[in-house]
């Protein structure tokens, strides 16, 4: 059974940084594709970014919003997947979602249940 | 950017009742790209419809999903207490995926 469980959300300063996991199990992780989506309050959800599996060159890409503040990693060895947030605003305040990619029809066939990112001062 | 758009904001509905949510794109979709998901508050989103039209593993056959070129529609035949929910459709295309703003599907 694919399992996913994200860890790491929280109340954050504006200015501030975070780092979220998603530990992974039920699946052959090195090879999947991984991505986060987020859904602020209120409002429906967005795709934050891409991380390709292994064997198709494990290459990340990033929605607009985001690029150049978030960086995805991955450590295989763990089966997880991190998302890291730097120069957080109040509009990145959201549940943050694990998900994993099917590449064939580019959608997210399973999901973790989320974590809050609340960025307020 | 593909802008997604859902119609109705809310369905509000008694069980065993049909349900038809439509899902309109700013430009053409590729009907490969259009996929459904159900929502529940709290719950991880649930894949429901892939390429517009193929039900997902374990997805009963009262969903089904059809649509072409900007518009696409999920339907559930007969509304069962578990279907109360939102539903969100997405596409992707240009290497950017979007959503819809959802359809909440809530009981009459």
């Amino acid at each position: 059974e694919v399992q996913l469980v994200e860890s790491g959300g929280g109340l954050v300063k504006p200015g501030g940084s975070l780092r979220l996991s998603c530990a992974a199990s039920g699946f052959t992780f090195s090879t999947a594709w991984m991505s986060w989506v987020r859904q602020a309050p209120g409002k429906g959800l967005e795709w934050v970014g891409l991380f390709t599996g292994k064997t198709d060159g494990g290459a990340t890409d990033y929605a607009a919003p985001v690029e150049g503040r978030f960086t995805i990693s991955r450590d295989d060895s763990q089966n997880t997947l991190h998302l890291q947030m730097n120069s957080l605003t109040t509009a990145d305040t959201a549940v943050y979602y694990c998900a994993t990619v099917n590449p064939d029809w580019m959608l997210f066939n399973y999901w973790g249940p989320g974590t809050l990112v609340t960025v307020s001062s | 950017e593909i802008v997604l758009t859902q119609s109705p904001g809310t369905l509000s509905l008694s069980p065993g009742e049909r349900a038809t949510l439509s899902c309109r794109a700013s430009q053409s979709v590729s009907s490969h790209y259009l996929a459904w998901y159900q929502h529940k508050p709290g719950q991880a989103p649930r894949l429901l419809i892939y390429g517009a039209s193929n039900r997902a593993t374990g997805i009963p056959d009262r969903f089904s999903g059809s649509g072409s070129g900007t518009d696409f529609t999920l339907t559930i035949s007969r509304l069962e207490p578990e279907d109360f929910a939102v539903y969100f459709c997405q596409q992707y295309g240009s290497s950017i995926f979007t959503f819809g703003p959802g359809t909440k599907v809530d009981i009459k």
